[in-house]
């Protein structure tokens, strides 16, 4: 299986930071990166596939870059909605293994 | 407009059985594949299975080979997760999810996901 390695595993931030999270895959995955939010009791929620193609409803000030092993996920302008767990997912192959969440706190 | 909805939450004993369900509606449930996605409490996202309604085509993680069966009814829209018997250690949220295959790309990704199963199994 493709590891997925996410840092920093969490992350405090204000309203108005802008926010970076890494995904390092254990090998080459091209452009096949997911990134998804969740928050507490809900399900995860796409936010960003094939690296940096925002999925239709999401919010401009997520973007997604990268390609290879390294990954980033930015927000641009921290809202008090962004506040959730994120996750990485390679789409490489199968399994398509996950990072192991970065999450985004309050400061 | 799309929607998966999952069965109900479940207290089940080790060693008894379990069935629990997604029900596709909203698109055309034989054209997506579904996944299936296991959360312990207080842990991360991992990927079990992704499931083809249209033929059954099955893709099982090396993780869960064997633990669970994954399958699909596509009269009736819906696929299913089911053990033959439970441990402690399926304690867990569970969730299907509708999987976009981009062929031209070979990738794939989650964009729809049902609320959540939660499956407790204590004696």
């Amino acid at each position: 299986d493709i590891q997925m390695t996410q840092s920093p595993s969490s992350l405090s931030a204000s309203v108005g930071d802008r926010v970076t999270i890494t995904c390092r895959a254990s090998q080459s995955i091209s452009s096949y990166l997911n990134w998804y939010q969740q928050k507490p009791g809900k399900a995860p929620k796409l936010l960003i596939y094939a690296a940096s193609s925002l999925q239709s409803g999401v919010p401009s000030r997520f973007s997604g870059s990268g390609s290879g092993t390294d990954f980033t996920l930015t927000i641009s302008s921290l809202q008090p909605e962004d506040f959730a767990t994120y996750y990485c997912q390679q789409s490489y192959s199968t399994p398509g293994t996950f990072g192991q969440g970065t999450r985004l706190e309050i400061k | 407009e799309v929607q998966l909805v999952q069965s109900g939450a479940e207290v089940k004993k080790p060693g008894e059985s379990l069935k629990i369900s997604c029900k596709g509606s909203g698109y055309s449930f034989t054209s997506y594949w579904i996944g299936w996605v296991r959360q312990m409490p207080g842990k991360g996202l991992e990927w079990m299975g992704i499931i083809y309604p249209g033929d059954s085509d099955t893709r099982y993680s090396p993780s869960f080979q064997g633990q669970v069966t994954i399958s699909a009814d596509k009269s009736i829209s819906t696929a299913y997760l089911q053990w033959s018997s439970l441990k402690a250690s399926d304690t867990a949220m569970y969730y299907c999810a509708r999987t976009v295959v981009v062929p031209a790309a070979k990738t794939y990704y989650f964009d729809y996901w049902g609320q959540g199963t939660l499956v407790t199994v204590s004696s």
